[in-house]
């Protein structure tokens, strides 16, 4: 799991209520991503950040907010909005962001969140 | 959209067998990766192969790269119990604002018997 850290663990919403999923990494890494994973699916592009104070929506941001304003934390809120929330989370980051000489991406733990 | 498709879904082995995972893709890539992901738990990158290699090692494993095929392969030899996970291959993409993207497939299930 490297030096991001996610949590919680584990988190219970009911429906109707924004939650925050935490992703912090200690790896000096410019870019951050957020993904969603769902039981026997690959993994679906949140929102990714390249750099402090920016980012951008990835393939399924609807429902979904977050904020980079330091480079170690790049938080998750999972609106009300998001209409099928309950799935496991990931967060990783890579040294620089995407283009050429794309790198690895580290990965968190991951925070499993489950609607009530 | 463009994404790698890995076959079989589901492989079981013995311990000390070799196992073979194949990713499909279907545009032209700069890279390719491969990830494991344990049960429950976040990826692990395990290598990358750029679009102008054939071939790369890694400890027991390798990986093949056939751009005219649009195809990679990871060959795991002489499996071990801590081998079982799932593993994923990882494309890169674009995204609709134009910036490079990972687009992972399914994954393959790998369960290594004692």
């Amino acid at each position: 799991d490297g030096g991001i850290t996610q949590s919680p663990k584990y988190l219970f919403r009911k429906e109707g209520q924004n939650v925050t999923l935490s992703c912090e990494q200690n790896l000096n890494h410019d870019a951050m991503y957020w993904y969603r994973q769902d039981p026997g699916q690959g993994l679906r592009l949140i929102y990714y950040s390249q750099i402090v104070n920016d980012f951008q929506k990835g393939d399924i941001a609807e429902g979904y907010s977050v904020s980079r304003e330091k480079k170690e934390s790049f938080p998750l809120t999972v609106t009300s909005a998001q209409k099928n929330p309950t799935a496991f989370y990931l967060c990783a980051s890579s040294p620089t962001g995407p283009g050429v000489g794309y790198n690895e991406q580290f990965f968190g733990p991951g925070t499993r969140l489950t609607v009530l | 959209s463009q994404q790698g498709e890995e076959d079989p879904q589901a492989l079981s082995i013995q311990e000390g067998e070799n196992a073979t995972m194949n990713c499909s893709y279907k545009t032209s890539i700069n890279n390719l990766q491969w990830y494991r992901q344990n049960s429950g738990r976040g990826l692990v990158h395990l290598i990358l192969i750029r679009s102008n290699e054939r071939e790369k090692h890694s400890g027991r494993l390798r990986v093949t790269l056939d751009t005219s095929k649009k195809s990679s392969s990871l060959l795991i030899t002489a499996s071990r119990a801590a081998d079982t996970a799932s593993y994923f291959c990882a494309t890169d993409a674009w995204t609709q604002g134009g910036s490079e993207k990972l687009v992972f497939g399914k994954g393959t299930k790998l369960t290594v018997n004692p």
